[in-house]
């Protein structure tokens, strides 16, 4: 099946500091990715979803200046968490959707952990 | 508003067979997912129905009722491997996603 990764798949970094997270599509094009994070014992929380070489779209509640997203080719997205604060820490997860996948049939990545001290 | 309804948690013995329901209220719908997810991993896909009835794909089956709004996920022939949670989402009219909660399943010996 298609593969998507992730890095890192931990990271560990300051209260203020920027951390960048990747997802890239290995073997497929990715016309769009979405960001989800994940609080413990708790589901998928859509953030954002990106398409190729245009903005992303924040649901409801996402600021979009704390978190960068950049899809700027077909098989890379990034998210940029900025000045990062403990409450951020969470596992974000990213997963993509290529043409001619079956419907909504998403390829996740890995999941990154982020903690922030 | 939309909805999805899943058991928080079941509890199930290796070698037999479980059902893990899902209820959903969305706005359209163009089809309904099951995951799996294991702890501190991310979700893999299970199953898609879009058309009333049963899917079997091997241990796995998943069964649809639009009218009634109602899936479930029959996993056959419990494994201690299938210690996970279930995730079920809807795709609404547009083509979003929308996830429940998930179920954890405990599988015992």
């Amino acid at each position: 099946g298609a593969v998507v990764s992730q890095h890192p798949s931990r990271v560990i970094c300051k209260s203020g500091t920027s951390v960048k997270i990747e997802c890239r599509s290995l073997d497929f094009q990715a016309t769009t990715m979405f960001w989800y994070r994940q609080f413990p014992k708790q589901s998928l929380m859509l953030m954002a979803t990106s398409n190729e070489g245009s903005k992303a779209t924040y649901e409801q509640g996402v600021e979009k200046d704390k978190f960068l997203i950049n899809h700027a080719s077909l098989t890379l997205s990034t998210l940029t968490v900025t000045s990062a604060h403990p409450e951020d820490s969470s596992f974000y997860i990213c997963s993509a959707r290529g043409t001619g996948t079956e419907i909504g049939e998403l390829f996740f990545g890995e999941g990154s952990r982020l903690t922030v001290l | 508003g939309q909805n999805i309804d899943q058991p928080t948690e079941m509890t199930a013995t290796e070698g037999a067979i479980v059902q893990i329901n899902c209820t959903y209220q969305t706005s359209g719908f163009n089809g309904l997912f099951w995951y799996q997810q294991h702890a501190g991993e991310a979700p893999t896909f299970l199953s898609y129905n879009v058309l009333d009835g049963l899917e079997e794909k091997g241990r796995f089956s998943s069964f649809l009722s639009r009218s009634k709004g109602y899936s479930y996920l029959l996993l056959k022939e419990l494994q201690m491997k299938d210690s996970a949670s279930y995730l079920c989402a809807v795709m609404d009219s547009n083509y979003q996603l929308i996830w429940g909660a998930g179920t954890k399943l405990i599988i015992k010996p």
